[in-house]
């Protein structure tokens, strides 16, 4: 089982270029959800999606954006990289009951 | 909005010593409330979850937590360390009517000495 499926698992960008963060998962889970991990703050949350269709801000939604068509899809966008967004970056999938975790991705912006 | 606490930074412990990570939150209603363990280099894992019902629940790996509701808080514990239990500990908790959206403490740090 593949489970949560996050590419890239590393990146480096310069300060003002975009990108998009990839996540997939393969249970039919309803809920999915982006969070970032940075030292000593724990996670959290960027954005939300509760289904197909539907997605809602998180903590720290400036300078992200997603999209939810299907229900296995949740691509994470940066409109225009800045260093305040190296970070770890976790996608979730979750039918509610607890979150399963992709293996994240490390950005760096320079 | 819902916010989580979590009161030790960092824990050290020998082998074999008892573990009590303590972790509260603030919400007026109705909560589930989990412990998600992150070993070194990997992503997170569900240790345990609180739904309803029996407030001392068990998890993975013998790990256990109370749900005390007049306290408000959801303490993780341990009899019995092992060095293989060294990670990161991460509460968190997330509305009845909105399980799309959880809520994580900063996170504990546990170092197990040998």
């Amino acid at each position: 089982n593949a489970g949560v499926t996050q590419t890239p698992k590393f990146q480096v960008l310069k300060t003002g270029q975009s990108m998009t963060l990839q996540c997939a998962q393969d249970m039919n889970h309803e809920y999915m959800s982006w969070y970032r991990q940075d030292p000593g703050m724990g996670l959290r949350l960027i954005h939300y999606s509760v289904g197909a269709g539907i997605t809602d801000q998180g903590e720290v939604p400036n300078g992200y954006n997603v999209s939810r068509s299907t229900t296995e899809d949740f691509p994470l966008r940066l409109l225009s990289a800045a260093p305040s967004q190296t970070s770890v970056y976790f996608c979730a999938s979750s039918r509610g009951q607890g979150l399963f975790f992709g293996s994240g991705t490390q950005l760096s912006v320079l | 909005a819902q916010s989580v606490s979590q009161h030790n930074h960092h824990v050290i412990l020998s082998e074999a010593a008892s573990l009590e990570l303590g972790c509260n939150y603030s919400y007026g209603g109705t909560v589930n409330l989990f412990w998600y363990v992150q070993y070194p280099g990997q992503h997170l894992q569900l240790l345990l979850k609180y739904f309803s019902g029996d407030p001392l629940v068990k998890g993975i790996k013998g790990f256990e937590a109370e749900f005390i509701k007049s306290k408000f808080s959801f303490n993780l514990r341990k009899p019995s360390v092992q060095w293989s239990d060294t990670a990161e500990y991460f509460c968190a908790v997330n509305v009845h009517t909105n399980a799309g959206k959880s809520t994580f403490g900063d996170g504990t740090t546990l170092t197990v000495k040998p």
